[in-house]
């Protein structure tokens, strides 16, 4: 167990509907990642958040957004959405942004998210 | 651009042969490269992180080593527990997102 918590752990939704990702970091982390992985790509980095604010956004559609919160969670929205959204989206975490202090990323467990 | 290959693709051993993996990585400024082993449907197990050319890392079975320009992840005596898909990734010094290879899908057969 990594520590980081995502909810939910499945999900089903119909294309153009909205759905929200959630995401509880390890205790004690600042820094939010959230990633994209999809069955004909790697991991895909979308965006990162640290104590609050935005640090790195990466391939993330216009969308798609995200914010992290004063306890830390984070969220991640997808909306409009299409059948090529269905992915596992993965949230880590980490101390600090690993620039600053080369700290490791930790992954949760992934949400599962299928557009039908 | 940052990028990262892994090779093979799949790799299927009997349980006891040992075998290595490679990853081959160009980036501008390797801040550390990363280990991940990942189970079906399940999250990236942290392994390893590497920062510098000549450094190596050990772990059960596992041993990761770094040059300038690949890491190899060797598996010695491998069990069929070992079986997963191991993920290298890069991090630059520019940036803190890690880069992913598409990973080696190992399978450890008794």
């Amino acid at each position: 167990d990594s520590g980081v918590t995502q909810t939910p752990k499945h999900l089903i939704t119909a294309t153009g509907q909205r759905v929200t990702l959630r995401c509880s970091p390890r205790s004690g982390d600042l820094s939010v990642y959230w990633y994209q992985q999809s069955l004909d790509q790697g991991l895909q980095f979308l965006i990162q958040y640290y104590n609050g604010e935005e640090r790195a956004k990466g391939n993330i559609l216009e969308r798609f957004s995200a914010q992290q919160f004063p306890d830390l969670h984070s969220e991640l929205n997808l909306s409009s959405l299409e059948l090529g959204d269905s992915a596992l989206y993965f949230c880590a975490s980490s101390v600090e942004p690993t620039s600053v202090s080369g700290n490791t990323i930790y992954f949760g467990e992934g949400s599962w998210l299928t557009v039908v | 651009e940052d990028q990262v290959t892994q090779s093979p693709e799949a790799l299927r051993l009997q349980e006891g042969e040992s075998s290595s993996l490679n990853c081959s990585y160009t980036v501008s400024g390797l801040r550390g490269l990363f280990w991940y082993r990942q189970d079906p449907g399940k999250g990236p197990e942290f392994l390893f992180t590497l920062y510098s050319a000549g450094e190596e890392k050990e772990k059960e079975r596992l041993k990761a080593t770094l040059t300038k320009k690949e890491s190899f992840l060797h598996i010695t005596a491998p069990k069929p527990e070992d079986s997963a898909t191991y993920l290298c990734a890069v991090q630059a010094f520019h940036t803190d997102k890690l880069i992913f290879g598409t990973g080696t899908r190992l399978q450890v057969f008794p």
